[in-house]
This record gives C-alpha cells, sequence and structure tokens, in this order.
C-alpha cells in the first residue's frame, strides 16, 4: 500500500512568510503526527492529530500550528518564519495513537529553508 | 533539558563486526523504548522496540539491551552489513500522559566494506 506522502519536498521561503506543508497518511490510518528535525536537535515533536483533533502538542511557539480533515489528510502551517525554522518537517501515520502498540509510519518529509 | 541523549554522534565499523548505538535517558517515567533508522531523503523506519518489563529483545541482527537501573540502553547489530550504514535515532514513550516519543539527536552509522 501507498506510504505517507509529503507536500511539496523542497521549500524556500523568506522571513517574515508563512508556510503550509501537507500531508497524507497511509490508508486507513487516523492519527498523524508532526516532527521538527535539525542537525542541532535532533527530531522534536510538535503535534498530533486523530480523527480532526489535536491530541498532543510539544514546546514550539504558536507560529506553528496545524489541522486535519476528516479524510485524516493534514496541514502545518508555520507563520512569521524565521531562520531558525529552516528544517526537515517529517509527518508520521498510525492507526491509532499509541506508539507501544502502533507503529508510526513517516513521510520522507519537506525540507523547508528559511533566508 | 535533553531526556533522550545519544552521545555520539558518528560511529565507523568494519563489514561483519559488531556495531553497538548507545542512548541514555534521564526521565525515570520512561517505559517504552525504539528504534528507528533514516537514510538520507527518507523519513525515520521504525526497527526495534523494548518495554521496562524486559532486558533484551532480539530481530534477527538487531538486538536491543536495556539497563534500567543505568537509564542506559544499547542496539547491537550482528554482523554489521553496508546496508546498515544510516542514521539511528533512539526514542522513548513515558507511562500515562500523551506517550509521546520522545527522540535523541541520532547517531550516524557507517559500515566499511
Amino acid at each position: 500500500k501507498a506510504g505517507v506522502t509529503q507536500t511539496p519536498r523542497y521549500l524556500i521561503k523568506t522571513r517574515g512568510q508563512q508556510v503550509t506543508l501537507s500531508c497524507s497518511p497511509i490508508s486507513g490510518h487516523r492519527s498523524v503526527s508532526w516532527y521538527q528535525q535539525t542537525p542541532g536537535q535532533g527530531l522534536q515533536f510538535l503535534f498530533e492529530y486523530f480523527s480532526e483533533t489535536q491530541r498532543n502538542k510539544g514546546n514550539f511557539p504558536g507560529r506553528f500550528s496545524g489541522r486535519q480533515f476528516s479524510n485524516s489528510r493534514s496541514e502545518m502551517n508555520v507563520s512569521t518564519l524565521e531562520l531558525g525554522d529552516s528544517a526537515l518537517y517529517l509527518c508520521a501515520s498510525s492507526r491509532w495513537t499509541s506508539p507501544r502498540t502502533d507503529t508510526q509510519y513517516f513521510g520522507p518529509g519537506t525540507r523547508l529553508t528559511v533566508l | 533539558d535533553q531526556q533522550v541523549k545519544q552521545n555520539s554522534p558518528s560511529l565507523s565499523v568494519q563489514e561483519g563486526r559488531i556495531s553497538i548505538l548507545n542512548c541514555d535517558y534521564t526521565n525515570s517515567m520512561f517505559d517504552y523504548f525504539l528504534w528507528y533508522k533514516k537514510y538520507p531523503a527518507e523519513g525515520p523506519t521504525f526497527l526495534i522496540s523494548i518495554s521496562s518489563i524486559k532486558d533484551k529483545n532480539e530481530d534477527g541482527r538487531f538486538t536491543v539491551f536495556l539497563n534500567k537501573s543505568a537509564k542506559h540502553l544499547s542496539l547491537h547489530i550482528v554482523p554489521s552489513q553496508p546496508g546498515d550504514s544510516a542514521v539511528y535515532f533512539c526514542a522513548a514513550s513515558a507511562r500515562g500522559g500523551s506517550e509521546k516519543l520522545v527522540f535523541g539527536k541520532g547517531t550516524k552509522l557507517t559500515v566499511n566494506p
């Protein structure tokens, strides 16, 4: 079956702009989580959505937001971009919400560069 | 505050030898641990996991050891193969609450032919 897809794969923006990233989970998966990967910090959890509701949120400023649609597709938005937002943004999907019982499958990520 | 630490940014081993990747954690609430492997231009893929009720879990060439008293876990790959060259992330989940995964910064493993 098709894996997790993320669009776009690469994005270049300038400071102060906003950006929207998209994630399509594996068919039948209802949970979508977003992570930010930077060389200095590794993977950091942004938020998780399940059945269109945000279940968990990481320690990121309010400029980072997300949503999930009824077909489980998810978007994340970053407003007022800063240089430090340059990172690989990864989306992961799973059937349910517990990583203990349900493997998370990651997409290839969106590489965001802020100039 | 880094709750999951992978203190070795990189590791190089010869093909056929053992690779040992280490991970330390500080949060005593963590009771479930996972290893992910990541190739360039791809997302991480799940490799192996271990619950705190065990001290060892094995899957083919991959074995994870957990030392709860030391808050330390390690991933052993035997024998190492060039295709194992990737970045390996250790992750942990705490019982109760959100159970969200907390990742380390990763260790880049290079297996030389």
